[in-house]
């Protein structure tokens, strides 16, 4: 069964330091994601991409951050400067159109 | 921002029994609502979706009920199975054109299995 991929699977970087996130979505899926969440708290929308660009992102979603697909099968996060407050689970998730479906995340740890 | 709520942390269920999982949204703009499973340290795992033109939608031993007046919908499990012990988080999608919508995510029920 087609699945998504996130890599790597945990991240350990210094406050300041910029992390690439790296997503493999479902191959034929046209609509990308990610999410985070933070240790005890909800699931929250970053932003979602489609045809090449942000349809829609949160607030949370500031300058720091960007996102990327690359070539046609990677889609990747990059947080320029990480903050202690980034610290959290990152989901990257594809859809073909409406049921998103999820990777097994990447715990990013920042010190 | 609480515009989905699972007012349940957590549900003790006996194996075989129909386990009930509850979710209230506030936001009329709603119009697709989803139900996922999570294991620790995996992803949210997809398990059954309804649109708001019904009211009910099926899937083997997973049921959804949506109830728009109240802006309720529910989740029922029978039988219920150890496996099933998990994370539940109901998930709901604003109305738009096209895919690519955001899913506000309620806080989860973590139900639990006993044999």
């Amino acid at each position: 069964e087609p699945e998504v991929t996130q890599t790597p699977s945990h991240q350990v970087t210094q406050m300041g330091q910029e992390v690439i996130l790296r997503c493999v979505p479902i191959s034929n899926h046209l609509y990308f994601y990610w999410y985070r969440q933070i240790l005890g708290q909800k699931v929250e929308f970053l932003v979602s991409f489609y045809n090449n660009e942000i349809s829609e992102k949160s607030e949370i979603f500031d300058d720091q951050f960007s996102v990327e697909r690359p070539d046609g099968s990677n889609f990747t996060l990059k947080i320029r400067s990480t903050k202690l407050e980034d610290s959290a689970m990152y989901f990257c998730a594809s859809s073909p159109f409406t049921e998103a479906f999820f990777g097994q995340g990447t715990r990013l740890t920042v010190v | 921002d609480q515009q989905v709520k699972q007012n349940s942390p957590s549900l003790s269920v006996q194996e075989g029994r129909i386990s009930i999982l509850n979710c209230d949204y506030t936001n009329s703009m709603f119009d697709y609502f989803l139900w996922y499973k999570k294991y620790p340290a995996e992803g949210p795992t997809f398990l059954i979706s309804i649109s708001s033109i019904k009211d009910k939608n099926e899937d083997g031993r997973f049921t959804v009920f949506l109830n728009k007046s109240a802006k309720h919908l529910s989740l029922h499990i029978v039988p219920s199975q150890p496996g099933d012990s998990a994370v539940y988080f109901c998930a709901a999608s604003p109305a738009g054109v096209g895919g690519a919508q955001k899913l506000v995510f309620g806080q989860g029920t973590r139900l639990t299995i006993n044999p």
